[in-house]
């Protein structure tokens, strides 16, 4: 079965400084990995995609993830968080497979913050 | 391209009514996916259909049901609405299945 978790419901940092949004995910199979944001009020807006290429993936909105098989992480980072920046994050994972064609599971997403 | 657009936005319907939401996918993408998202559950996968077939469907009860017509664009129905079913139900459309897929804005409904 697969699974997401993401590691920390809410995360705090002031602006200027760097962001890290944890994920860490379960799969019996190569999974592709997606990282999403949801401004208020918003549907959900692809940061971006690891899909078996480059494991160091680069994203909108100067937002970079690297896949690291080994720790079955995909964590998201930027270095320097705007107020813009503030939001829910949700990490998702998307596995080949007939009970799972067009099905993105989600983790339980990331608050962030970002402070003056 | 304009993006998944999602009709109508908010709906309040009252508790064992039905409610039907739209959903019209990019332009070229035959893959739609709906989602409801609450704050209890997070983001739960409903069902997934490609050219006029489900292919895939999630844990809800079989008041919940979906179609997709031959442009691609897709309905989902709620039967005898209950409270729990109070939600943003957020529609996602890739060209595949294994592609990215888009959001939607999605539809906030209320069940009185």
């Amino acid at each position: 079965a697969q699974s997401v978790t993401q590691l920390d419901s809410h995360v705090s940092v002031s602006e200027g400084t760097p962001v890290l949004l944890r994920c860490n995910y379960s799969s019996s199979y190569s999974p592709s990995l997606f990282w999403y944001v949801q401004h208020p009020n918003k549907g959900l807006q692809l940061l971006l995609k690891y899909t078996s290429a480059a494991t160091l993936v680069k994203g909108i909105n100067g937002f970079e993830a690297e896949f690291k098989k080994s720790e079955t992480s995909f964590h998201l980072t930027k270095p320097s968080a705007h107020m813009s920046d503030a939001a829910e994050y949700f990490c998702a994972v998307s596995v080949f497979g007939s009970s799972n064609t067009g099905k993105l599971i989600f983790g339980q997403g990331t608050t962030l913050q970002v402070k003056p | 391209k304009a993006g998944v657009t999602q009709t109508p936005r908010y709906l309040i319907k009252t508790r064992g009514q039905q409610v039907t939401l739209s959903c019209s996918p990019i332009s070229g993408h035959r893959s739609v996916s709906w989602y409801q998202q609450t704050p209890g559950q997070g983001l739960q996968f409903l069902f997934e259909y490609f050219s006029e077939t489900q292919r895939n469907k999630g844990n809800f009860p079989g008041r919940f049901s979906g179609r997709q017509f031959s442009n691609s664009r897709s309905e989902m129905n709620v039967s005898t609405l209950e409270l729990g079913d109070s939600a943003l139900y957020l529609c996602a459309s890739s060209l595949e299945w294994s592609y990215e897929q888009y959001f939607g804005p999605g539809t906030r409904l209320t069940v009185t």
